[in-house]
C-alpha cells in the first residue's frame, strides 16, 4: 500500500535559518502529494500541494517540487520565523494502493524556531 | 460556521465506557472524513462520508467503531466498549468536492483518553 516516510524531529532553528524537512514516498500509481500543518491549538491546515511530477507547490514562502524520480516532496523555506514553529505532515492521495480521496500521512515532524 | 467544529475537544473515560464524539462541518460541505490520529503518528483514515452514506469505512479498525451522518451534516463517531489503546486525538474534516478529491479542511480534533 501507500505510505510516507518523513525526517523525524524535533528539528530546532534559529530565526532566518534554512529549512529543509525531507520526505519520501512509496505508491503504485500517480499520487498527488501534500504539506499540511498543524500550529499548536489549531486544526491540521493545507500548506502547499503538487499534483504531477516536477510540480513545484508554494505558499507562504514554503516550496516543495515533486521529484518522481527519487519519489520525494522534500519541504524547503530559505529564512523560518519564530511563527513558523508548528507541527509539518507530509500525505499523499490517490496513489494507487488506496482510493482518490484517502490521504495517507507521514507522522510529522515538530519544527521550533527560537528568536 | 466558519470552521469544522469537533466536539467535545476533551474527553476522558474509563476503559468499557461508550463514546460519542461530534463534528459539524462547514456548511454546504457535502464530503465528511474521519481520521485518528494516535501518540507520534500521523493521522490515519477511518471513514468517508458523502452526504448521508459511508462510501469508505475501510478505516474502522473494528465494530466497537461506528459512525453516522443521518442528515448530510453533522456527523458523530461512536465508540463502543472503549480500551486504552482507543485513546487518540479524533479529526474531522470536510470538502466541498463531490469526488472527495477537493481540498480538505479540518477541525482541531477530539482528544479521547480511555483509563
Amino acid at each position: 500500500g501507500d505510505s510516507v516516510t518523513q525526517m523525524e524531529g524535533p528539528v530546532t532553528l534559529s530565526e532566518e535559518a534554512f529549512l529543509t524537512i525531507n520526505c519520501t514516498y512509496t505508491a503504485t500509481g500517480y499520487p498527488s502529494l501534500f504539506w499540511y500543518v498543524q500550529y499548536p491549538g489549531e486544526g491540521l491546515q493545507l500548506l502547499l500541494k503538487a499534483t504531477k511530477a516536477d510540480d513545484k507547490g508554494s505558499n507562504k514562502g514554503f516550496e516543495a517540487t515533486y521529484r518522481k524520480e527519487t519519489t520525494s516532496f522534500h519541504l524547503e523555506k530559505g529564512s523560518v520565523q519564530v511563527s513558523d514553529s508548528a507541527v509539518y505532515f507530509c500525505a499523499l492521495r490517490g496513489g494507487g494502493g488506496g482510493s482518490n480521496y484517502k490521504l495517507t500521512f507521514g507522522k510529522g515532524t515538530l519544527l521550533t524556531v527560537n528568536p | 460556521g466558519a470552521g469544522v467544529s469537533q466536539t467535545p475537544s476533551n474527553k476522558v473515560t474509563e476503559k468499557g465506557k461508550y463514546v460519542e464524539l461530534r463534528c459539524d462541518p462547514i456548511s454546504g460541505h457535502t464530503a465528511l472524513y474521519w481520521y485518528r490520529q494516535s501518540l507520534g503518528q500521523g493521522p490515519e483514515f477511518l471513514i468517508y462520508f458523502q452526504g448521508t452514506g459511508a462510501a469508505d469505512d475501510s478505516g474502522l479498525p473494528n465494530d466497537r467503531f461506528f459512525a453516522v451522518r443521518p442528515e448530510g451534516s453533522v456527523s458523530t463517531l461512536k465508540i463502543q466498549r472503549t480500551e486504552r489503546g482507543d485513546s487518540a486525538v479524533y479529526l474531522c474534516a470536510s470538502s466541498s468536492d463531490s469526488r472527495g478529491t477537493g481540498e480538505l479542511f479540518f477541525g482541531e480534533g477530539s482528544r479521547l483518553t480511555v483509563l
